[in-house]
């Protein structure tokens, strides 16, 4: 399959609680982003975690790697209603020509 | 920063009709483009690798005589959907990098293509 593995395809939550969203990959990579989508509209980029750091912060996004594992997490804290939307993660495969592979997606529901 | 500008933003048109969409880099040369494809509640899929004077590189199971692309100039890719049937109906998004060192990933706003 071209695509990664995200887990949970959905989740609902309650404002101001915690979301965390995993995400598997298959190859070695050169970095592994995250990305926001809301319904019908196009990508925001989040975060940008290169493959020989093992976390990174951004506001109130945090982004963990595990290479050995092949995996990584996206941790949303204290959200907002604003944050549903569904979130992917995508892969830079080393020699890969620059090809950015997309995970399945988790749907995130943030409920106010 | 680097803008990825993509028209038209929505399109309806016939089934048996051809469909071009633009992907056009604003402030920047990408030697390289990609398409992508979002059906609904899906993620986004791979469809070919856009190369600047060269041909394109399609992805397995994406037929490269349906899905015409034309990488015509360092800034501008286009990918033409022939004979559109209503199964091509599909969010298409394209990306192009920056060959300079410090910008990253940009992707343009997406094409909601139905066919009726």
């Amino acid at each position: 399959s071209q695509q990664g593995e995200e887990d949970p395809q959905a989740l609902s939550i309650q404002e101001g609680e915690n979301a965390t969203m995993n995400c598997s990959y298959k190859t070695s990579i050169n970095n592994l982003q995250w990305y926001r989508q809301n319904s019908g509209r196009g990508l925001v980029h989040l975060i940008l975690i290169r493959s020989n750091e093992r976390e990174k912060h951004s506001g109130r996004l945090r982004v963990t790697l595990d290479t050995s594992k092949k995996s990584s997490s996206l941790l949303i804290t204290a959200s907002r209603a604003a944050d549903t939307a569904s979130y992917f993660c995508a892969t830079d495969g080393s020699n890969q020509g620059g090809k950015l592979i997309f995970g399945q997606g988790t749907e995130l529901s943030v409920k106010p | 920063g680097a803008v990825v500008s993509q028209h038209p933003s929505r399109v309806i048109c016939k089934s048996g009709t051809s469909v071009k969409i633009e992907c056009r880099s604003l402030d920047f040369q990408a030697t390289t483009m990609f398409w992508y494809r979002q059906f609904p509640k899906q993620s986004l899929m791979l469809m070919a690798t856009s190369n600047e004077g060269s041909k394109a590189t399609y992805e397995q199971g994406v037929e490269k005589d349906k899905f015409l692309i034309n990488h015509a100039s360092l800034t501008l890719s286009t990918l033409t959907v022939t004979s559109a049937h209503p199964e091509d109906s599909s969010f298409y998004i394209c990306r192009a990098d920056p060959t300079t060192e410090g910008y990253g990933y940009t992707f343009g706003s997406g094409t909601r293509l139905t066919v009726v």
